[in-house]
């Protein structure tokens, strides 16, 4: 899928500061974050609809989304930790209700060591 | 709470072999129901779904039926193929917002 990019792609870490980062040339409006540990299914972060956040699942405060504009969307991690392996999903859809089919990027697999 | 359960961890197949794979779900809601299949490397991709209870879901020869009595919405193909081996994930959402609660997953492998 070319219309959703990430990168970088892959990314290994010590304890360090890192941005993410994800477009979108679908002409969606909602933009999402999920997160996919190993041999897990993904699980909703964080929603935007039209550069706004509308959900935030408890994820911890070292995770901090940005919506520069409703076709880019970001993800700044600080001082990373273990359990924060994982590949990260950038997703769309048309809009954010019921039955807007979401669409995926190829993810951003972060490995902490 | 909300849930989505697949049994089957993994199926291993030949080509041409029938596929069924077993997914059932947990809600007080009247959540739409999907199946995505994620290929190596890549992201999930939307397979197929149905939002309304009794309806039929298909694609590229798949195909589930969402069952309120059973709570269920299992996978089924006639014959596999070989491109068919992937990860399929049953999911639903009765967010409202894309909030989809997935299952662990079944790996499909289809040997030639």
């Amino acid at each position: 899928n070319t219309k959703i990019t990430q990168s970088p792609r892959y990314l290994i870490l010590g304890r360090a500061n890192k941005s993410l980062e994800c477009e979108q040339h679908l002409g969606h409006n909602a933009m999402y974050w999920y997160k996919q540990s190993a041999e897990k299914p993904p699980e909703l972060m964080f929603l935007y609809n039209l550069k706004q956040l509308i959900r935030n699942e408890t994820v911890p405060s070292r995770f901090i989304p940005e919506c520069p504009d409703s076709s880019k969307l970001l993800l700044h991690i600080s001082a990373v930790d273990p359990e924060d392996s994982a590949v990260y999903f950038c997703a769309s859809s048309l809009g954010q209700g019921a039955g807007n089919t979401l669409y995926f990027g190829e993810g951003s697999r972060l490995i902490v060591v | 709470g909300d849930s989505v359960i697949q049994m089957q961890g993994q199926v291993t197949l030949s080509e041409n072999d029938f596929l069924f794979i077993n997914c059932t779900y947990s809600t007080t809601g009247y959540p739409t129901l999907f199946w995505y299949v994620q290929y190596s490397g890549e992201g999930p991709q939307l397979l197929l779904q149905v939002t309304t209870a009794n309806n039929k879901g298909s694609s590229r020869g798949f195909e589930a039926t969402y069952d309120k009595g059973t709570t269920s919405f299992h996978l089924q193909k006639t014959s596999v193929q070989e491109i068919d081996s992937a990860v399929y994930y049953c999911a639903m959402d009765d967010s409202g917002y894309n909030k989809l609660t997935f299952g662990k997953g079944t790996v499909l492998l289809v040997s030639p």
